[in-house]
Order: C-alpha cells, then sequence, then structure tokens
C-alpha cells in the first residue's frame, strides 16, 4: 500500500544551519504531497504542499520539490532559526475524491540551539 | 480564525473505562478525523466522517467508535479503554470541495489519554 518514510531524527543544528530532511513515498499513481509542522504543545498545520510532479510548495524560508523520478519530497531550509525548533511531518493524499485523507510519515524531530 | 477544539489536553482513565473524547470545528466544515498518534508512528487514521451520521474506519478502527450528530462535533469513544490506547489523540476536519484535489486539514491541540 501507499506509504511514506522520512528520516530518523531528532535533527539538531545550530541557528542559520541549513536544514534538509529527507521524505520519499511510494503510491500507485500521482499522489498531492504535504509537509506538516507541530510546534510544541500544538496541533499540526500546514507547511507546505505539492500536487503533481516538479512542483515547488514553498512557505516561511521552507521549500519542497516534488521528485517524481526519485519518488521524494524532501524539506530544506537555508538558515534555520530557535523558533523552527518542532516535528515535521511529510504526508501524501491516499485515494481519490474529496474526503482528503493523508498518510504520514513518522515524524522528524528538529531542535535549533542557539 | 478556522478552530478546531478538543474537550481535554490531559486525561488518565482506567483500564476497562469507557472514554469520550470530543471535538469540535467551527468552520462549518463537513470532513471530520480522528488520528492517534505515536512516537515513531506518525498519525493513524481512526476514523473519518465526511457528514453528519456518516463515518468511515481509518487505518486503525479496532477497540474505538465515533459519533457525529451534529456537523461541527465529532466525538471519538473508547469503549473499553486499554493500556494500549495510550496515546495522544487529534481531532482534524476540512472541506469537501467537489472538483478539488485537497483541501487543507486544520487540526485540534490533541489529548494526551494515559490508560492506567
Amino acid at each position: 500500500g501507499d506509504s511514506v518514510t522520512q528520516m530518523e531524527g531528532p535533527v539538531t543544528l545550530s541557528e542559520e544551519a541549513f536544514l534538509t530532511i529527507n521524505c520519499t513515498y511510494t503510491a500507485t499513481g500521482y499522489p498531492s504531497l504535504f509537509w506538516y509542522v507541530q510546534y510544541p504543545g500544538e496541533g499540526l498545520q500546514l507547511l507546505l504542499k505539492a500536487t503533481k510532479a516538479d512542483d515547488k510548495g514553498s512557505n516561511k524560508g521552507f521549500e519542497a520539490t516534488y521528485r517524481k523520478e526519485t519518488t521524494s519530497f524532501h524539506l530544506e531550509k537555508g538558515s534555520v532559526q530557535v523558533s523552527d525548533s518542532a516535528v515535521y511531518f511529510c504526508a501524501l493524499k491516499w485515494g481519490s475524491g474529496n474526503t482528503g485523507k493523508l498518510i504520514f510519515g513518522q515524524g522528524t524531530t528538529l531542535q535549533v540551539k542557539p | 480564525d478556522v478552530k478546531v477544539t478538543q474537550s481535554s489536553r490531559y486525561l488518565v482513565k482506567r483500564t476497562g473505562e469507557k472514554v469520550f473524547l470530543e471535538c469540535v470545528q467551527d468552520m462549518d466544515h463537513e470532513n471530520m478525523f480522528w488520528y492517534r498518534q505515536d512516537p515513531g508512528l506518525g498519525l493513524r487514521l481512526i476514523y473519518f466522517s465526511y457528514d453528519v451520521k456518516m463515518k468511515e474506519k481509518g487505518d486503525i478502527p479496532e477497540g474505538y467508535s465515533v459519533s457525529r450528530e451534529k456537523k461541527e462535533r465529532f466525538s471519538l469513544i473508547l469503549e473499553s479503554a486499554s493500556t494500549n490506547q495510550t496515546s495522544m489523540y487529534l481531532c482534524a476536519s476540512s472541506f469537501f470541495q467537489r472538483g478539488s484535489s485537497y483541501n487543507e486539514q486544520f487540526f485540534g491541540p490533541g489529548t494526551r489519554l494515559t490508560v492506567l
């Protein structure tokens, strides 16, 4: 079945470092792909999305490109801040129709130190 | 602002108790979802509903049931709580829009349930 695999964390970086969080997927057809972020004590928020191959999603300095040839959707940011410390989830939309069911990866914890 | 609220942030229950987790959204969303979040496993879908009184099983429905009597409210029920249901439970909602490939899910803050 469809699945999402993320790099294991935690990832610990110093402020202003470059961030990459790897995400690969297995799916039939052409899913839409998403990154969600969960700040401490909160629910998840949509960070960015891409709906077709070669699309680039971007938000708050984060970017991810939908790579169909490598079935990947890696999250990147050029210069992280302490406020970026959170858990990041990669997800794909499963199936057709409008109910919007998502399949999530296991989550990657990012800790940014000043 | 879209708001999804959950009845409790923390809950402690005993094995065998019946547990109700409530979720309310104020954006007139048709779709509502219940997930559980466990370390190393990400979020797993328990049940979802795309209309009042409608429900569909997700990936891990065993030991759970749901109720949606009103559009804004979606309840998760643990008929007889067990220790392996200790987890973080997240509720989400989204629009149902014909012809759209995806509508963003908005999440509540979660309920951390401990079953002793």
